[in-house]
């Protein structure tokens, strides 16, 4: 089975500076695709931003980035320009390309944004 | 446009009780997936439902069972509850097998007595 591993379970950032959230997985799969999602207190999980692997640009989303190293299994998130309302849960989630349609999710990174 | 919506979106349960907590798809999606999150935890797979049947399973007991109705909605059933079984329960919608985006309701909470 996939794994993900977030080695951040806490992180903390300036408002309006950058931060940088690590991910990592482990698969033998070619094909498959990387996301980050928000869990903010209302519980809901919220895409944020979607990495297909057979794609080498990096996905970004306004003020939402990521370095995918595809030979490293790295999948970093990168938050610019950061806002109150950017604190939350993050999960970093894998899905395979081939076989089955789950997301095998990381354990999280709780990020909380300074005033 | 309505979201996934989960009903109830808190439930207290004594030990050994049954339970069933419901999902309703976002309009368009036709493929249910229930997933457990631990306090603490990513969430884990529980199964998925498509087409009325369960497609695929993760590594949960069969005290964990689940129902997809023709308009799409689903709900998972839990019997003879576990102390262990107190965690946030999350459904996410999708369209197809092929699908590159779940969206994700905001779960029921489950506290076992």
């Amino acid at each position: 089975a996939q794994t993900v591993t977030q080695s951040q379970p806490e992180m903390s950032v300036q408002e309006a500076e950058t931060v940088t959230l690590s991910c990592t997985y482990d698969t033998s799969e070619s094909d498959y695709y990387l996301f980050w999602y928000k869990q903010p207190p209302s519980r809901q999980m919220i895409l944020v931003i979607r990495q297909e692997a057979y794609k080498q640009q990096n996905a970004t989303e306004n003020r939402f980035s990521v370095n995918f190293q595809k030979a490293a299994k790295s999948f970093s998130l990168k938050i610019s320009d950061s806002q109150l309302g950017d604190a939350a849960m993050y999960f970093c989630a894998y899905r395979s390309g081939y076989t089955g349609n789950q997301f095998y999710f990381g354990t999280g990174t709780s990020l909380t944004v300074i005033p | 446009d309505a979201g996934v919506t989960q009903s109830p979106t808190h439930l207290i349960k004594t030990r050994g009780q049954q339970v069933t907590l419901r999902c309703s798809p976002k309009s368009g999606h036709d493929t249910v997936s229930w997933y457990q999150q631990a306090l603490g935890q990513g969430p884990q797979f529980i199964f998925q439902y498509y087409e009325e049947e369960e497609r695929q399973r993760g590594n949960f007991p069969d005290r964990f069972s689940g129902h997809q109705f023709p308009n799409y909605s689903s709900e998972l059933n839990v019997n003879a509850l576990l102390l262990g079984d107190s965690a946030l329960y999350l459904c996410a919608s999708s369209s197809g097998t092929g699908y590159t985006e779940a969206f994700f309701g905001q779960g029921t909470r489950l506290t076992v007595v």
